[in-house]
């Protein structure tokens, strides 16, 4: 199985600070990979698919990006909505795989 | 609008089956792929099973394979997971989503395996 190591695990940060979450695949996994915003009681919300590609609607402080097996979710100005938790998935192969999550809480 | 909606969960003890129902709307169902996704209590997100367009394929995550059915019936738009031999380890909140890139995701439906 692909594992999707996510890292921090959790994050303070200030509102309109840049913020970075990343997942390194313990594979090849292309550019099959896409980032998820959770709020509690929330079912998840794409934000990111295709490694680089903003989905639908998603504000453009929101940016994803790829190194080799690296890959990063990227806010460039933090808000107040922003808060929650953060999972990136991978979708190469089956079993698909969540990493475990990054909680972003405002400072 | 795309909306999913689960249904059918519950409080079931262990051993015993449930049958979670997700209604499709506002897209051609028969088009897409779709899959189940679960969240136990407090934890992450954990992929179940994923079936195709046409129903033709199905995939599953080991520890609910022989247990759970991934199956639709395109001209109902409605996609189901069949649960047999419930565990206490299956106990979660289970979405329905639509697999092209996980973009659409049902409200979710709680499942709870306990004696």
């Amino acid at each position: 199985d692909i594992q999707m190591t996510q890292s921090p695990a959790s994050l303070s940060a200030s509102l309109e600070e840049i913020v970075t979450i990343t997942c390194q695949a313990s594979q090849d996994i292309g550019n099959w990979l896409a980032w998820y915003q959770q709020k509690p009681g929330k079912s998840p919300q794409l934000l990111i698919h295709s490694a680089t590609s903003l989905a639908d609607g998603i504000p453009s402080r929101f940016s994803g990006s790829r190194s080799g097996t690296q890959y990063s979710l990227k806010i460039s100005r933090l808000q107040v909505e922003d808060t929650g938790i953060y999972y990136c998935l991978q979708r190469y192969s089956n079993p698909y795989t969540f990493g475990a999550g990054t909680k972003l809480e405002l400072k | 609008e795309v909306q999913l909606v689960e249904s059918g969960g519950g409080l079931v003890q262990p051993g015993r089956s449930l049958k979670l129902s997700c209604a499709a709307s506002g897209f051609t169902f028969s088009d897409y792929n779709m899959a189940w996704v679960r969240q136990a209590p407090k934890k992450g997100l954990e992929w179940v099973a994923t079936i195709s367009y046409d129903g033709s394929s199905t995939y599953y995550r080991d520890s609910v394979k022989g247990r759970f059915t991934i199956s639709r019936d395109n001209a109902k738009s409605t996609l189901y997971l069949q649960m047999d031999s419930l565990r206490s380890e299956d106990t979660a909140t289970y979405y329905c989503a639509r697999r092209a890139h996980f973009d659409y995701w049902g409200q979710g439906v709680m499942v709870t395996v306990s004696s």
